[in-house]
């Protein structure tokens, strides 16, 4: 099972917005509504940041935004800020074998 | 507190084993399906391993079948994850975590597990 594809790095300048997307295929992202992200600090565990697709964890600022288009998920950070920055992976349900894939993270640069 | 311990880590020689543990606190661990989640070095998460709330059902990555058992224990509310014939690939900080999709997902700090000679 291969890892869902993500940009490496992307940036932005503070109240910029940014896109990271998320590739699957349609056995997993394609498949379910069931993609997360988290977002991960240095030297810390992860933080679920987005669930079922769209959903915001609990705490989590409106800032961040997910959506999903056929195989492709994505995660937006409006009105970007320094304590954005950060490591962000997704993650999807991928069926009853292996049942999760997660992404080659992204790592969020703060200009 | 609702929380997630792992512990067991260390350094071990290729071709040993090593036992980690997820203590469960502050929340109703028969309730939840449990991960083990690694991440090597500067690399990113990779799925291990994840257990039914009753431990019916397993699962495990492709590059763990075999090698690797989990397990767990609810009436101590703990996580275990049995590893066999380690490899130096399976270094990597491992994390356990409560239900990786859905709103009640939790994960813990991580222990790091080194596998040299």
């Amino acid at each position: 099972q291969s890892a869902l594809t993500q940009p490496r790095s992307v940036s932005g300048s503070p109240g910029q917005s940014v896109t990271i997307s998320c590739t699957g295929t349609s056995s997993d992202v394609g498949s379910y509504n069931y993609v997360s992200w988290f977002q991960q600090y240095p030297g810390k565990g992860p933080s679920l940041i987005i669930y079922d697709v769209t959903k915001r964890a609990s705490g989590v600022p409106g800032r961040f935004s997910g959506s999903k288009s056929g195989n492709t998920a994505s995660l937006t950070i409006s009105g970007l800020q320094a304590e954005d920055e950060a490591d962000y992976y997704c993650c999807s349900y991928a069926g009853p074998y292996i049942p999760y894939v997660f992404g080659t993270g992204t790592k969020v640069t703060v200009l | 507190e609702v929380q997630l311990v792992e512990s067991g880590g260390g350094l071990v020689q290729p071709g040993g084993s090593l036992r980690l543990s997820c203590a469960a606190s502050g929340f109703t661990f028969i309730s939840h399906a449990m991960h083990w989640v690694r991440q090597a070095p500067g690399k990113g998460l990779e799925y291990v391993s994840g257990i039914s709330i009753t431990g019916g059902t397993t699962y495990y990555a492709n590059s763990v079948k075999g090698r690797f058992t989990i397990s767990r224990d609810n009436s101590k509310n703990t996580l275990y994850l049995q590893m066999g014939s380690l490899r130096t690939e399976d270094t990597a900080v491992y994390f356990c975590a409560r239900d990786l999709n859905g709103s009640g997902n939790l994960w813990g700090q991580g222990t790091l597990v080194t596998v040299s000679s």
